[in-house]
């Protein structure tokens, strides 16, 4: 079963804790992404990797960070500086990472920080 | 800087009504054009793409670019087209980013 897989569904955490989200692709797709989704304020870009070993910031990215060790995971860590880390986070992959592809979705982990 | 405006949070229509989502950018060049759909309890969804020019679900879209706009339409809409719409440019710096707009919910009423 091909696709692009996040776990866990939800994650609850305490404030001052870091916590790591995972991504996992089958499509053998080079670029992935991880995006915030807010009610009222659409995706947001937090960061990128267009190829493995390299991952560039989008709009977002304080108080987060990432790895790409491989070309099928991309990991996001919400870091204790992150000032308001409870939000519906969503992993993404494309095919290449330049040009304009059809970006395919994971179904997300919504987080919560108390 | 790159920005996508969709005006409407919500737009609520009758079964049969028709719909049009509205999409405006600003952007230098001939950025590629998206629209994303997120049904309840879905992932969030290719629904067409500028380039290819194919009508989905009996919705198309059409670019104007001198309104830079990528307004979203379909003639008779349907209870199953209640969902989460988004318009997507691609970034204009060839890096595979798309930027979202906020989105826009339809809510088709029977």
């Amino acid at each position: 079963d091909g696709g692009i897989t996040q776990s866990p569904k939800y994650l609850f955490r305490k404030e001052g804790q870091n916590v790591t989200l995972s991504c996992e692709q089958n499509l053998n797709h080079d670029a992935m992404y991880w995006y915030r989704q807010d009610p009222g304020q659409g995706l947001r870009l937090i960061y990128y990797s267009q190829i493995v070993n390299d991952f560039q910031k989008g709009d977002i990215a304080e108080g987060y960070s990432v790895s790409r060790e491989k070309k099928e995971s991309f990991p996001l860590t919400v870091t204790s500086a992150q000032k308001n880390p409870t939000a519906f986070y969503l992993c993404a992959s494309t095919p290449r990472g330049g040009g304009s592809y059809e970006q395919y979705f994971g179904p997300g982990t919504r987080l919560t920080v108390t | 800087a790159q920005r996508v405006t969709q005006p409407e949070k919500l737009l609520s229509v009758f079964k049969g009504a028709p719909v049009e989502l509205k999409c405006n950018y600003s952007y230098s060049g001939s950025p590629e054009l998206f629209w994303y759909v997120q049904y309840s309890r879905q992932r969030l969804q290719l629904l067409l793409r500028h380039i290819s020019r194919e009508s989905i679900k009996g919705f198309t879209a059409d670019l104007n670019k001198g309104e830079t706009s990528f307004h979203l339409k379909k003639p008779f809409a349907q209870e199953e087209d209640s969902a989460m719409y988004y318009c997507a440019p691609g970034d204009s710096g060839n890096t595979g980013k798309l930027i979202f707009g906020q989105g826009t919910t339809l809510q088709v009423k029977p």
